[in-house]
């Protein structure tokens, strides 16, 4: 079975730009949270999406916005970057909002 | 922040079973003990959770103290494909509407040697 899949693997990005990330999750999981890690530290919570409604919102500015489709994948927005959102954004999905997660490989993201 | 506390980094022999730690002490009587660990440059991966008891699936097994303010995740038989960074992570049972996440620390780096 396919699993969680995420495009596209790298990015490279201007400051002041924006940039969309695309998650697709498990056949059947109806559940998309995204994560950021930058070098060096765990990943850190940014949305949790369950039934195409937000459920749960880390510390992130606004210019950090998802959404989750019928099909259930999700896309991260993130406008107007700057040097400090360079990292891994990695995607995971659950059946339902409580059952384990389980991650996708990743976008890198670089900021110049 | 994190509410577990695990060593930096530990070695373990190829063969050997990999033991690692984490303390948990501020834990609730309705929060789990996860574990993932992540392989250089990928995406975290689900090792296995618990509430209570012992469990024990086909990658490890996680024992839970009596008091519930630890627990070690054991890899029976470590080998070169277990290095990565193990996390160890407590979240609630229920959160009602909101959200599930996972607060990830900096985790244990195990590193097996040949």
């Amino acid at each position: 079975d396919a699993g969680v899949t995420q495009s596209p693997t790298h990015l490279i990005k201007t400051r002041g730009q924006q940039v969309t990330l695309r998650c697709s999750p498990i056949s059947g999981h109806k559940s998309v949270s995204w994560y950021q890690q930058v070098l060096g530290q765990g990943p850190q919570f940014i949305f949790q999406y369950y039934e195409k409604e937000e459920r749960g919102r880390g510390n992130f500015p606004d210019r950090f916005s998802a959404r989750q489709f019928p099909n259930y994948s999700s896309e991260l927005n993130v406008n107007a970057l700057l040097l400090g959102d360079s990292a891994l954004y990695l995607c995971a999905s659950s059946l339902d909002r409580g059952d384990e997660q389980f991650f996708g490989p990743g976008t890198r993201l670089t900021v110049l | 922040d994190a509410k577990t506390t695990q060593p930096t980094s530990m070695d373990c022999a190829e063969g050997r079973a990999a033991n690692l730690p984490c303390n948990h002490s501020t834990i609730s009587g309705n929060e789990y003990v996860y574990w993932y660990r992540q392989i250089h440059s990928q995406g975290p991966q689900y090792i296995i959770h618990g509430l209570k008891n012992n469990e024990t699936n086909e990658m490890a097994s996680l024992i839970i103290t009596e008091d519930r303010k630890s627990s070690t995740l054991i890899l029976p038989h470590a080998t070169l494909r277990d290095t990565a960074v193990y996390y160890c992570i407590v979240r609630p049972t229920y959160s009602g509407a909101g959200s599930y996440q996972l607060t990830f620390g900096k985790g244990t780096k195990l590193s097996v040697i040949p």
